[in-house]
């Protein structure tokens, strides 16, 4: 079956400490999409990427970085300098074009003790 | 001015009802329009693509008004399990750009 996954689904980090979501997809999508929901808010662009190798900033991406190295994968490392990053992760992926509908994963839910 | 804005409601609806929202974009230039679902601590789930002339799904109805920049989604004869939040999305002209609205919560009520 085609999908979209992210892992783990719930993560704990301590202050101070970088931490790498996954995404991982096998709908042969060549763009990819993380984006960040706080309790009660809408979904905000933290990176996209619509081709390996290749990514761009969205509006939250300070604190984040992410790598494009193969097409069925685009990691987001929650970096130190992420000063709030409790939330809840979500990864989408769409066709070329952009004009088909995104597939999203189930999430992932960051918590730092 | 947000690229897309919606109305956070919640908008409380009898059941049975109908309810109607709308979703509005500041770049004339998009190109694709959207409409997801989201329910509680979940991922967002299509819900149905809105066409320049309108489409229609069982008892939910969007709609696209490129001249006033808005999409619209109406729900017949609603459900409780209808309760949740509704997200458009945006794609940019380039095609390269996935952005969403804020959302709006609607509580289906008996």
């Amino acid at each position: 079956d085609g999908g979209i996954t992210q892992s783990p689904k719930y993560l704990f980090r301590k202050e101070g400490q970088n931490v790498t979501l996954s995404c991982e997809q096998n709908l042969n999508h060549d763009a990819m999409y993380w984006y960040r929901q706080d309790p009660g808010q809408g979904l905000r662009l933290i990176y996209y990427s619509q081709i390996v190798n290749d990514f761009q900033k969205g509006d939250i991406a300070e604190g984040y970085s992410v790598s494009r190295e193969k097409k069925e994968s685009f990691p987001l490392t929650v970096t130190s300098a992420q000063k709030n990053p409790t939330a809840f992760y979500l990864c989408a992926s769409n066709t070329p074009s952009g004009v088909t509908e995104a597939f999203f994963g189930q999430g992932t839910r960051l918590t730092v003790v | 001015r947000k690229e897309v804005e919606q109305d956070p409601g919640p908008f409380n609806v009898p059941e049975g009802a109908t309810v109607a929202f709308n979703c509005t974009y500041s770049n004339s230039a998009s190109q694709s329009f959207f409409w997801y679902r989201q329910d509680c601590r979940k991922e967002p789930k299509l819900l149905m693509s809105v066409y320049s002339s309108g489409n229609e799904d069982g008892r939910f109805t969007a709609q696209l008004n490129r001249a006033s920049q808005y999409i619209s989604l109406l729900i017949r004869d609603s459900k409780l399990s209808d309760s949740a939040t509704y997200l458009c999305v945006v794609i940019s002209a380039a095609g390269n750009k996935l952005t969403f609205g804020g959302g709006t919560r609607v509580l289906v009520k008996p």
